[in-house]
C-alpha cells in the first residue's frame, strides 16, 4: 500500500512570490505522478502529469519535478487565480488502497 | 473540448440506493477507460472505481467493493455508478473523470465533469 503525503498543509504566500508544494510516497511511484489544482467549487484541474510533463494549456509558470518517493511542485510566480488546494496522484501502483495525497491549500499571504 | 456531464446525485437514506450517470461528448468514448472519483464535504479527493474502455476490465476502492457497481454503454457515451447499502461515510460529491490514456489506462485524469452531489441522511 503506497502511501501520500503533501507537505505543508497549508501554505501561505504573497502574489509574485514563488511557491513549493511538497509531496511524498511511501515507496517509489517512480514518476507516475500527477499534480491537481482545485479551486472551491470546482471539479479538480490536471496540470502535470509523469512527474513533470505540464498538460495541455497550463501555464509555464507551473513546473513538476522529482522520482521515485520525492515530489515537488513550483509555481515561479503566483498570480491571484493560482490560489486554491492542489492535490498529488501516484499512478504507479493501481488499483491503488490510496492515490491521492491530502491536500495542499495555497492561500494568499 | 471534452465535456462530461453528472447527473443522478440527491439525498437518500442510509441502506439506501442511487445511480449516477456521466454523460460523455467531445471525444472518442468507446476508447477511453472512464473514472469515478468523489470527495467529502471540506475533504479530499477518493478514488472510487474504474472501467476499461470496452467494460471488460473493473476496479473499486475497498471502500466501495460489493456495493458499488460501475458500467457503460458506449452506445450512449454514458457512464453510470450504482451505489447500494449506502452510508453516511458516502456522502460526497461524486466526479466522473476521463482517464488520460486511450486503450490502455494510464490511471491519470485528464478531465472532469462539474460533480452530483449525494448525502446519505436519514
Amino acid at each position: 500500500e503506497i502511501l501520500m503525503t503533501q507537505s505543508p498543509a497549508t501554505l501561505s504566500v504573497s502574489p509574485g512570490e514563488r511557491a513549493t508544494l511538497s509531496c511524498r510516497a511511501s515507496q517509489s511511484v517512480s514518476s507516475n505522478l500527477a499534480w491537481y489544482q482545485q479551486k472551491p467549487g470546482q471539479a479538480p484541474r490536471l496540470l502535470i502529469y509523469g512527474s513533470s510533463s505540464r498538460a495541455t494549456g497550463i501555464p509555464a509558470r507551473f513546473s513538476g519535478s522529482g522520482s521515485g518517493t520525492e515530489f515537488t511542485l513550483t509555481i515561479s510566480s503566483l498570480q491571484s487565480e493560482d490560489f486554491a488546494a492542489y492535490y498529488c496522484q501516484q499512478y504507479n501502483d493501481w488499483p491503488p488502497e490510496h492515490t491521492f495525497g491530502q491536500g495542499t491549500k495555497l492561500e494568499i499571504k | 473540448q471534452v465535456q462530461l456531464v453528472e447527473s443522478g446525485g440527491g439525498v437518500v437514506q442510509p441502506g439506501g440506493s442511487l445511480r449516477l450517470s456521466c454523460t460523455a461528448s467531445a471525444f472518442s468514448f468507446t476508447t477511453y477507460g472512464m473514472h469515478w472519483v468523489r470527495q467529502a464535504p471540506g475533504k479530499g479527493l477518493e478514488w472510487v472505481a474504474f472501467t476499461r474502455y470496452d467494460g471488460n476490465t473493473k476496479y473499486y476502492a475497498d471502500s466501495v467493493k460489493g456495493r458499488f457497481t460501475i458500467s457503460r454503454d458506449n452506445s450512449k457515451n454514458t457512464l453510470y455508478l450504482q451505489m447500494n447499502s449506502l452510508r453516511a461515510a458516502d456522502t460526497a460529491v461524486y466526479y466522473c473523470a476521463k482517464d488520460a490514456e486511450g486503450l490502455d489506462a494510464a490511471f491519470f485524469f485528464d478531465s472532469w465533469g462539474q460533480g452530483t452531489l449525494v448525502t446519505v441522511s436519514s
